[in-house]
């Protein structure tokens, strides 16, 4: 069985700003992907980073990165320069690599931007 | 470019009537899922279906039901609507198998039973 947790319900910052928001997990898999996935308010489910539990290298996508601990479970998404598109609320999640893909997702983190 | 097409779009039900959210994707993928939103959480899965002709339950599946006849289509049927179910529902579909792909979303169905 897998776990998601995100302690964060809510979080903010300034535009230009950079933002951190927390992850952790628990999964009986040996090999799984991490993912963030960000809801604005029209409600779409959009795929912003995933990362590959069996590498050592932490994805990017242009102003997000994560911060993957395997060892501790933390999976952290930093957003750099925060922009105003970024307000949503952003999912945590987890699935195996391979067979049936039963993502599991976090409570979600709302995300506000102040201009 | 379709990717996951969800109808309706929004429904309001009473309680006992029953009705199908209609899914369908056209990038050949063959894996599909449903899940459901509810406020202050993450989604959940309620069904989801390996490939043609193969459905398995998820964390919330009671007071559903599925069926994969086609690759491209994957109804969820509500038998008696119960306020519980209130809820955002979201289809998803992804290539699986060897490596497993992300999963695309549909723009979710908002369901209100009264």
């Amino acid at each position: 069985a897998q776990t998601v947790t995100q302690s964060q319900p809510e979080m903010s910052v300034q535009e230009a700003e950079t933002v951190t928001l927390s992850c952790t997990y628990d999964t009986s898999e040996s090999d799984y992907y991490l993912f963030w996935y960000k809801q604005p308010p029209s409600r779409q489910m959009i795929l912003v980073i995933r990362q590959e539990a069996y590498k050592q290298q932490n994805a990017t996508e242009n102003r997000f990165s994560v911060n993957f601990q395997k060892a501790a479970k933390s999976f952290s998404l930093k957003i750099s320069d925060s922009q105003l598109g970024d307000a949503a609320m952003y999912f945590c999640a987890c699935d195996p690599i391979q067979g049936a893909q039963k993502l599991v997702f976090g409570q979600g983190t709302r995300l506000t931007i102040n201009p | 470019n379709a990717g996951v097409t969800q109808t309706p779009k929004f429904q309001v039900l009473k309680t006992g009537q029953s009705m199908t959210l209609q899914c369908a994707q056209d990038m050949n993928h063959n894996s599909m899922y449903w899940y459901r939103q509810d406020p202050g959480m993450g989604l959940r899965l309620i069904y989801y279906s390996a490939s043609e002709g193969t459905t398995d339950k998820g964390e919330v599946p009671n007071g559903y039901n599925v069926s994969r006849s086609t690759t491209e289509d994957f109804p969820l049927r509500l038998l008696s609507a119960a306020p519980s179910q209130t809820s955002v529902y979201f289809c998803a579909s992804s290539s699986t198998g060897e490596s497993n792909q992300p999963q695309h979303f549909g723009d979710g169905t908002r369901l209100s039973i009264l």
